[in-house]
C-alpha cells in the first residue's frame, strides 16, 4: 500500500529564507507527482506537476525534484514570502490504480 | 475560464437528512473524484469516477453516493447513514496522466 510522507509537519520562517519541504512515497510505480498549496478554509491549487519520467519541474520561485528511484521528492522555495504562509501538499498517482494518494503537508509561516 | 464549480460552499445538515453536494467541470477531463477532508487526518477519496454511467468506490464511501450522468458533473450525497458527516469535501477532476485540478470546496456543518 502506498504510504506518503511528508516533513516537517511545520515551519516557521523569517522572510526572504530559501526552504525545502521534503515528500517521500514508498511505491515507486508512480505516474507522477504533483505538488499543491491549500490556504485555510481553500481548495487546493496546484503548484507542479512532475511526470515519472522528469526530475524536476520550475515555475517562478518554484522547483520541484523528483527522484522515483528513492522514493523521495522536495519542493525548493527560493526567497520566502508571508504570502507564501499556506499548507503544502505533496500527492502521487499511482499506477495501478490512478488513484492520487496525498501526504499530511506541511504547514508553513513566513514571517515578515 | 475552464475549472471546477462546487455549490455550495457552506451547508448545514440535520440529523437524518440526506444531502446533495454539486460538483460541475468545464474541462472535458472523463474522470472526476471525491475527497473528504478532516483536521489531522489529510484527504481521503470516497468515490471516484473514470467515465460516465460508472463509479468505483474509494476508501471511506459508506454512508455516501454518487452518480456520472453526464461527463460535467458528478454530485455527491450525503446521506442519513453516514454518522460523522461534519467534513470539508473537495471534488477533483483529471484527465489521462495529466494532473489532478480541484474545485474550492464544500464545508458541510451538522446541525
Amino acid at each position: 500500500k502506498q504510504e506518503v510522507t511528508q516533513i516537517p509537519a511545520a515551519l516557521s520562517v523569517p522572510e526572504g529564507e530559501n526552504l525545502v519541504l521534503n515528500c517521500s512515497f514508498t511505491d515507486s510505480a508512480i505516474y507522477n507527482l504533483q505538488w499543491f498549496r491549500q490556504d485555510p478554509g481553500k481548495g487546493l491549487t496546484s503548484l507542479l506537476l512532475i511526470q515519472s519520467s522528469q526530475r524536476e519541474q520550475t515555475s517562478g520561485r518554484l522547483n520541484a525534484s523528483l527522484d522515483k528511484s528513492s522514493g523521495r521528492s522536495t519542493l525548493y522555495i527560493a526567497a520566502s514570502q508571508p504570502g507564501d504562509s499556506a499548507t503544502y501538499l505533496c500527492a502521487v498517482r499511482q499506477v495501478n490504480t490512478g488513484k492520487l494518494i496525498f501526504g499530511q503537508g506541511t504547514t508553513l509561516q513566513v514571517k515578515p | 475560464d475552464g475549472g471546477i464549480t462546487q455549490s455550495p460552499k457552506y451547508l448545514f445538515r440535520k440529523e437524518g437528512q440526506n444531502v446533495t453536494l454539486s460538483c460541475e467541470q468545464n474541462l472535458n477531463h472523463d474522470a472526476m473524484y471525491w475527497y473528504r477532508q478532516d483536521p489531522g487526518q489529510g484527504l481521503r477519496l470516497i468515490y471516484y469516477s473514470q467515465i460516465v454511467n460508472d463509479f468505483q468506490k474509494g476508501d471511506i464511501a459508506e454512508g455516501y453516493s454518487v452518480s456520472r450522468e453526464k461527463k460535467e458533473s458528478f454530485p455527491l450525497t450525503v446521506t442519513s447513514a453516514q454518522k460523522n458527516p461534519t467534513a470539508f469535501y473537495l471534488c477533483a477532476s483529471s484527465s489521462g496522466t495529466a494532473g489532478y485540478t480541484f474545485g474550492s470546496g464544500t464545508r458541510l456543518t451538522v446541525v
